[in-house]
């Protein structure tokens, strides 16, 4: 079955502590990007990656890092979590740039 | 400042009627326009993609048209279900550092009662 598979989908952890929120899809697409979501606020991109290696910034990159070592794979670093990324988590991938986007389940993240 | 603006108001209608949502925005030339509906606590859905060529898009139950003068879309769901209460988001393609990255609306709910 053709998926993006993010772990965990539930997270509670303490302030400073770090912490990876993988994202896997099986699909062979090319692009895949995070976004969080906020009551009010919407889905925002934090980063997004054209393909292997190559990955850029969206609008709310402080705090976040992330990788693309393999095609399939796009993990979401956070080195120093804060209350404030407290959040809704989505990774999302497509075949191209302005093709459609398949989402993951979700990671609700919690940090206090 | 780029904008996209849904109305942030629920929109409520009656089982069989047709729902209209709109998605304006401002300051953005979109070369395509992408519509998905998202379930509470879970991840959005791909529904439509129009292209800034086509005035209107159609599948199933569902239309799609796109107004790059008014720079407006609206998303039309006919013969409405319960089923179909849900957010739905527009979303844009932008150019962000020499590349192009999918902003979305804030969404509208969409509720539909038997």
């Amino acid at each position: 079955e053709a998926q993006v598979t993010q772990n965990p989908r539930y997270l509670i952890t303490v302030t400073g502590k770090k912490l990876t929120v993988t994202c896997s899809q099986n699909m062979n697409h090319e692009y895949m990007s995070w976004y969080r979501q906020d009551p009010g606020l919407g889905l925002r991109q934090i980063y997004y990656s054209m393909n292997v290696e190559v990955t850029d910034k969206g609008d709310v990159p402080e705090g976040y890092k992330v990788s693309r070592k393999e095609k399939r794979n796009f993990p979401l670093i956070l080195e120093s979590p804060s209350p404030n990324q407290t959040s809704l988590y989505f990774c999302a991938s497509s075949p191209q740039m302005n093709t459609e986007a398949f989402f993951g389940q979700g990671t609700r993240l919690t940090v206090v | 400042s780029q904008k996209i603006e849904q109305n942030s108001e629920a929109l409520n209608i009656q089982e069989g009627k047709t729902a209209t949502l709109t998605c304006n925005y401002t300051n953005y030339s979109p070369a395509y326009l992408q519509w998905y509906r998202q379930d509470p606590g879970r991840g959005p859905v791909f529904l439509l993609l129009i292209r800034e060529n086509e005035k209107e898009k159609r599948k199933e139950r569902l239309k799609v048209t796109f107004d790059t003068t008014l720079k407006q879309s609206l998303f039309h769901i006919t013969a409405s279900q319960p089923a179909d209460s849900a957010t739905y988001l527009c979303a844009l393609d932008r150019m962000n550092s020499g590349y192009s990255t999918l902003t979305f609306g804030k969404g509208t709910m969409l509720l539909v009662s038997p």
